[in-house]
């Protein structure tokens, strides 16, 4: 019972690098989202989709794209890694469009030189 | 714009200490409301939450949290701590008209044996 899966659990970019978070789940979870936590600030909304094809901007988007191709999969992508999106990012689902009861996968440990 | 204000950043409790983590939000329409947990080197997880009928609910572990509408909080409780109980907790509002959840700062607990 795998639930959410993000690879990959620890990187280091230099600025300037891109790279693509990789999250998935298995439970035919309608909502995905990705969040950033940072020191003192909980976590951010950086994106979120409601269904395969549908994808929209949370609270701090810029920097970061994504994609939903498939309803398993949503993946994040730094085009241009900046020191500002060193963070611990968590990929999160959940049921229908609501929401509700959120599984987060186990974070993903980012350092931009 | 929504938010979610938790409003103490770190509180130290001893083993058998009551609990109560406040937790406020701005939003006037529809929330669904949530308290997640952190323990140290773990993923994010439901520890309860609230959608419609009785304002008090009872979450995992002994903790329960009270809805009250008229004030916009969300209080969690827990009447006697474990040392267990150290962890992250944040506050969560889901806003159903827009599709997006705001979490709060989080409030770092920790219990001394």
């Amino acid at each position: 019972n795998a639930g959410v899966t993000q690879t990959p659990k620890f990187q280091v970019l230099k600025t300037g690098q891109s790279m693509t978070l990789q999250c998935a789940q298995d439970m035919n979870h309608e909502y995905m989202s990705w969040y950033r936590q940072d020191p003192g600030m909980g976590l951010r909304l950086i994106h979120y989709s409601v269904g395969a094809g549908i994808t929209d901007q949370g609270e701090v988007p810029n920097g970061y794209n994504v994609s939903r191709s498939t309803t398993e999969d949503f993946p994040l992508r730094l085009l241009s890694a900046a020191p500002s999106q060193t963070s611990v990012y968590f990929c999160a689902s959940s049921v229908g469009v609501l929401g509700e009861k959120l599984f987060f996968g186990s974070g993903t440990q980012l350092s931009v030189l | 714009a929504q938010s979610v204000s938790q409003h103490n950043h770190h509180v130290i409790l001893s083993e058998a200490a009551s609990l109560e983590l406040g937790c406020n939000y701005s939003y006037g329409g529809t929330v669904n409301l949530f308290w997640y947990v952190q323990y140290p080197g773990q993923h994010l997880q439901l520890l309860l939450k609230y959608f419609s009928g009785d304002p008090l609910v009872k979450g995992i572990k002994g903790f329960e949290a009270e809805f009250i509408k008229s004030k916009f909080s969300f209080n969690l409780r827990k009447p006697s701590v474990q040392w267990s109980d150290t962890a992250e907790y944040f506050c969560a509002v889901f806003n159903t008209n827009a599709g997006k959840s705001t979490f709060g700062d989080g409030t770092t607990l920790t219990v001394k044996p």
